[in-house]
């Protein structure tokens, strides 16, 4: 299994701010998906990121795949409260079928 | 409406009584997969299945059993729960190579 580390773990912000926040592994990844999950509730796919350097838009959400596909982030354009949730990647090694998950970032924005 | 199902969605039980969770989905997926989530320690896989009567171990498959007689049902069998089980449990499914997940809602176990 590889190693993946999501950052930072919690972040908690002003709506209407800015951020960004960050996949990262030593390994490289044939795709990678970002996921949202809210309480209560299963994880929803956003996004998958294939191509080295790929920038995929998603209204206020962009997603960049590192050049080397080892690393991803997401970053959010003025932030709404109903962006509150915790954000899953989930890379694919193509090695076999086992899919792993980061930990998770958890993101809280106030109104 | 594409979905995938679980039942139940609670379940309070005790150590050693036998319990199945069921899955399943309306999209044809040829992929399925069994998780649980525990706080610090996000979403861990169980065990997968890449067709039907083909199922491997994920991460953390001990105490767990599956089986995949169908293509759109897997279900997950706890032979003797114990409290050390007790968490929130995700069932997926995806179509084959590009491994986009469709989660059900969840079951939220408590073994006592």
């Amino acid at each position: 299994t590889q190693l993946l580390e999501q950052s930072p773990q919690f972040l908690s912000i002003q709506e209407g701010e800015n951020l960004t926040v960050y996949c990262n592994s030593s390994s490289v990844f044939s795709s990678l998906q970002w996921y949202r999950q809210e309480p209560g509730e299963g994880p929803v796919l956003l996004v998958t990121v294939v191509t080295g350097g790929e920038v995929k838009k998603l209204k206020r959400l962009t997603f960049q795949f590192g050049d080397a596909r080892k690393d991803s982030s997401l970053h959010i354009t003025a932030a709404q409260p109903g962006d509150t949730g915790l954000y899953l990647c989930a890379p694919d090694t193509g090695a076999n079928s086992k899919l792993t998950f980061g930990k998770g970032i958890t993101l809280s924005v106030r109104p | 409406e594409a979905q995938v199902t679980q039942n139940p969605r609670y379940l309070i039980t005790v150590t050693g009584k036998k319990l199945t969770v069921t899955c399943s989905q309306n999209m044809n997926h040829e992929y399925m997969s069994w998780y649980r989530q525990d706080p610090g320690l996000g979403l861990r896989q169980i065990y997968y299945s890449m067709n039907v009567e083909v199922t491997d171990k994920g991460d953390v498959p001990e105490g767990y059993k599956v089986s995949r007689k169908e293509k759109r049902n897997f279900p997950l069998i706890l032979e003797s729960p114990s409290p050390n089980q007790t968490s929130l449990y995700f069932c997926a499914s995806a179509q084959l190579g590009t491994y986009e997940q469709y989660f059900g809602p969840g079951t939220r176990l408590t073994v006592t």
